[in-house]
């Protein structure tokens, strides 16, 4: 059970140019998020989905879009990368299942636009 | 939107003594308040939660007191052990069928020393 995975663990993009972050759990959670993490900001939600085809913005959503094909995983999609969107990208899942729908967190995805 | 606010963003503390963490939120619909442990280059983890029907709740060292009209909550780590160093979040979001949205505090990088 390897619980939330995220690849790659780390990327160096130029401006303008595009990725995709791969999420992917083991857990049968309905529910997968995507956060980023800044330098005294904490976490920011930037994309959520609450079941496989539907998503929905968060507090930070320019820049980036999101797919959920298959309930396992969830993808962040930069179409053009900013140095603003360098960051640390957590992908975290729950379930509503679970006695406090509680989030599990993956291990990070460290992005450098230059 | 939810605002959380969370201090101080640093503690140290002698090894064998207490930390406490205070944070506190903006939207009284507001019903579930986690706490989450980053090591350094990990994803967060889930150390306690607590929901707004309870004021208290307690896991070993570990305790977390909510009072619901003065919107704060509060993260007590008694008898600190080095391993214990890390950043602490707190977080808070509403409960609903439609995923769980969490906001986040900016953190409070905890240095537990020998």
């Amino acid at each position: 059970n390897a619980g939330v995975t995220q690849t790659p663990k780390f990327r160096v993009l130029k401006t303008g140019q595009s990725m995709t972050l791969l999420c992917a759990q083991d857990m049968n959670h309905e529910y997968m998020y995507w956060y980023r993490q800044d330098p005294g900001m904490g976490l920011r939600l930037i994309h959520y989905s609450v079941g496989e085809g539907t998503t929905a913005k968060g507090e930070v959503p320019d820049g980036y879009n999101v797919s959920r094909l298959k309930k396992q995983n969830f993808l962040l999609g930069l179409e053009s990368a900013a140095p603003s969107q360098t960051s640390v990208y957590f992908c975290a899942s729950s379930s509503p299942r679970l006695s406090y729908n509680e989030q599990f967190f993956g291990p990070g995805t460290r992005l450098t636009v230059l | 939107g939810e605002n959380v606010e969370q201090h101080p963003s640093t503690l140290s503390v002698q090894e064998g003594d207490s930390a406490v963490i205070k944070c506190t939120y903006s939207d009284s619909a507001s019903n579930y308040f986690p706490w989450y442990k980053q090591e350094l280059g990990k994803g967060p983890q889930l150390i306690i939660d607590i929901r707004s029907n309870v004021g208290e709740k307690k896991d070993q060292r570990i305790a977390v007191t909510l009072n619901k009209t003065a919107k704060h909550f509060s993260l007590h780590i008694t008898e600190t052990q080095p391993e214990d160093s890390a950043v602490y979040f707190c977080a808070a979001s509403e409960l609903t069928g439609g995923g769980n949205k969490l906001t986040f505090g900016t953190g409070t990088q905890l240095k537990v020393e020998l």
